[in-house]
Parts: structure tokens; sequence; C-alpha cells
């Protein structure tokens, strides 16, 4: 099974984007790439997946490199509620620990 | 709202006792997973079911089982109980396809079991 490796915390200014790496390197052909954010002690909320196109919806963009070894999730416009942990997921039920993100007023 | 409720939302008990978690999935959703999450630990995957079938299982110890019923809600049951599994509990569904492919997860508020 694939395995990610995330920042442990980020900051980023708020209206700015926020740009969220992950890095994926044995990831098999047919494994998706999934992205969730836990805002405090919430339920995780999904945010997007891929396979190797890069996704936009109304939350966020997900680029994934052309070797499917890393992505990005890419949150342009961040506000003060975006400060959450985002959670990058290969395989599907592996969560880990992802990355704490502040948005910086 | 993710459609996904679970309850009792808090539950505190002693070290020994057994305790059961209920889970209902979103309308329409055939499979149930559940998640423990310590302490500013990561979401620990415990197990899935799929359509009253165990479909994958993860950390989950002996101690801790779990059933879909027919209806399709779940329960994750708990027993002698140790400070250790002090958690939050989330259980999620989505909607599955027979092949085994997961799609998105909506996940529950979560059940914050303390043991005292």
């Amino acid at each position: 099974d694939a395995k990610t490796t995330q920042p442990t915390s980020m900051d980023c200014a708020e209206g700015r984007a926020a740009n969220l790496p992950c890095n994926h390197s044995t990831i098999s052909g047919n494994e998706y790439v999934y992205w969730y954010r836990q805002i405090h002690s919430q339920g995780p909320q999904y945010i997007i997946h891929g396979l190797k196109n890069n996704e936009t919806n109304e939350m966020a963009s997900l680029i994934i490199t052309e070797d499917r070894k890393s992505s990005t999730l890419i949150l342009p416009h961040a506000t003060l509620r975006d400060t959450a942990v985002y959670y990058c997921i290969v395989p599907k039920l592996t969560f880990g620990t992802g990355t704490r993100l502040t948005i910086i007023p | 709202d993710s459609g996904v409720t679970q309850t009792p939302k808090h539950l505190i008990t002693a070290t020994g006792q057994r305790v059961t978690l209920r889970c209902s999935p979103r309308s329409g959703d055939l499979s149930v997973y559940w998640y423990q999450q310590s302490l500013d630990q990561g979401l620990q995957f415990l197990i899935q079911y799929y359509n009253g079938e165990e479909r994958a299982k993860g950390n989950i110890l002996e101690r801790f089982s779990a059933q879909q019923f027919p209806d399709l809600h779940s329960e994750l049951n708990l027993s002698s109980l140790e400070l250790g599994d002090s958690a939050l509990y989330f259980c999620a569904s989505s909607v599955d396809p027979p092949s085994g492919i997961n799609n998105e997860q909506f996940f529950g508020p979560g059940t914050r079991l303390t043991v005292l």
C-alpha cells in the first residue's frame, strides 16, 4: 500500500493561496489521491480527489504530478475558516497525521 | 450536516466496562467505516462494513467488535475498557460499488469516549 508524507504544519496569510504538498511516491497505478480536512474535533470533511488529471471543485484544486508521486492541494483564497488539519490519503483508508494549516489574519 | 448520525455524543465510563457506539449512515450508503482518534493523533482506521458484511479490517483490537445490521446502521462494541481507549470515535459512510473501490466518505460528528 502507498503511504503519504505531509509537512506537519504550515501557515498562510488570509486571502492568499494555500498550497499544501503531499508525497506519495509508492502510489499504485489505480490508486486515487483523496484530500480531507478536519476542523478542530469535528468529523473530517471530504475536499477533493483525483487519479492523474488535475481536478477543481468549489472548495479547492488538486494538482497531481505527471509521475503521480506527489500532489498539491490549493485553496485559492484562504480564509480564517480554512484553519484545519488537512489529510492527503493514499490508500483510501490511511489518514495519518496530516498538515495543520493555520490561516493568519 | 453530513447526514451521518452517531450516538451518544459523549460517553464516560470506567475501566473494565463495555460500551456500544451507534452509527446511522447517510440514506443510500451501503458502506460504514469506524475510526479512532486519540488526543492529537491522526485517524486510525478500525473496520469497514459493506451491506452487512465485513469488507476491510484495520488496527482494531480484539476487545473491539463491530457489526452492520440489515437496516445498515452499525454498532461498535468496546469491551474491557482501558484508560488508553479514551478517544474520539468517528463513523463514516459512503456509497461504494460492489467492486470495492471506495468513494468519498461522509463523517459523523463522533462519539467522545472517556474512560476513568
